[in-house]
């Protein structure tokens, strides 16, 4: 069994550029949830994906988006980039049946805006 | 606004003690309930998932949960040093989003 898997795995940008995120959900995972976590504190939901369609957003600006492939991977884009920007992105995945919605995160995205 | 609390710490306990982790919500319609630790400079690792009022138990693991008091709690028996890092609970709502406390940093020492 394929474990979460992310790309890159650190990365720097210069505020007002554009950075994209890529995850692998866990083998038989149809769904794959992004979350942000600052230092210090815990995740915060971004949004999720369940075939290819946005499922649930938390409260983050249109400039954070996602798009999720048939094959499950996902990526995640931050248009305009911000100092506040800078996180560890965490891609989780989990499988959309029943009671559970168990998330396996991947080894996350460390990325930092200068 | 869904919340999450849990009492930062750090929690410090000796070495073969037992740890007594704590969380409570503020939503009496969350369904699912989880348990990740995170190591330093680490992603969330799931350590337990509970959905029933009661205990459940896994290896040096119990999670707890009281719907009637919206309280979730987390014992470790027989801590090690290998047990110290910040402990996440998280509560589902339906197939969406988990949300999230601030984590409670655990020290074992030796």
């Amino acid at each position: 069994e394929t474990g979460v898997t992310q790309s890159p795995t650190h990365l720097i940008k210069t505020r007002g550029q554009q950075v994209t995120l890529r995850c692998s959900s866990q083998s038989g995972h149809n769904t794959v949830s992004w979350y942000q976590q600052a230092l210090g504190q815990g995740p915060q939901f971004i949004f999720q994906y369940y075939r290819e369609e946005e499922n649930g957003r938390g409260n983050f600006p249109p400039r954070f988006s996602g798009l999720q492939f048939p094959n499950y991977s996902s990526e995640l884009n931050v248009n305009a980039l911000e100092l506040d920007d800078s996180a560890l992105y965490l891609c989780a995945s989990s499988l959309r049946i029943g009671q559970g919605n168990e998330q396996y995160f991947g080894p996350g995205t460390r990325l930092t805006v200068t | 606004q869904k919340e999450v609390e849990q009492n930062s710490g750090p929690l410090s306990v000796p070495e073969g003690a037992i740890a007594s982790l704590n969380c409570t919500y503020s939503d009496r319609g969350s369904q699912s309930f989880f348990w990740y630790r995170q190591y330093s400079g680490k992603s969330p690792e799931l350590i337990m998932s509970i959905y029933s009022n009661g205990d459940k138990e896994d290896g040096r693991f119990t999670a707890q949960l009281n719907k009637a008091s919206q309280y979730v709690s987390l014992l470790i028996r027989d801590s090690q040093p290998s047990d110290s890092a910040t402990y996440l609970c998280a509560v589902n709502w339906g197939f969406q989003k988990l949300v999230f406390g601030t984590g409670t940093r655990l020290l074992v020492s030796p």
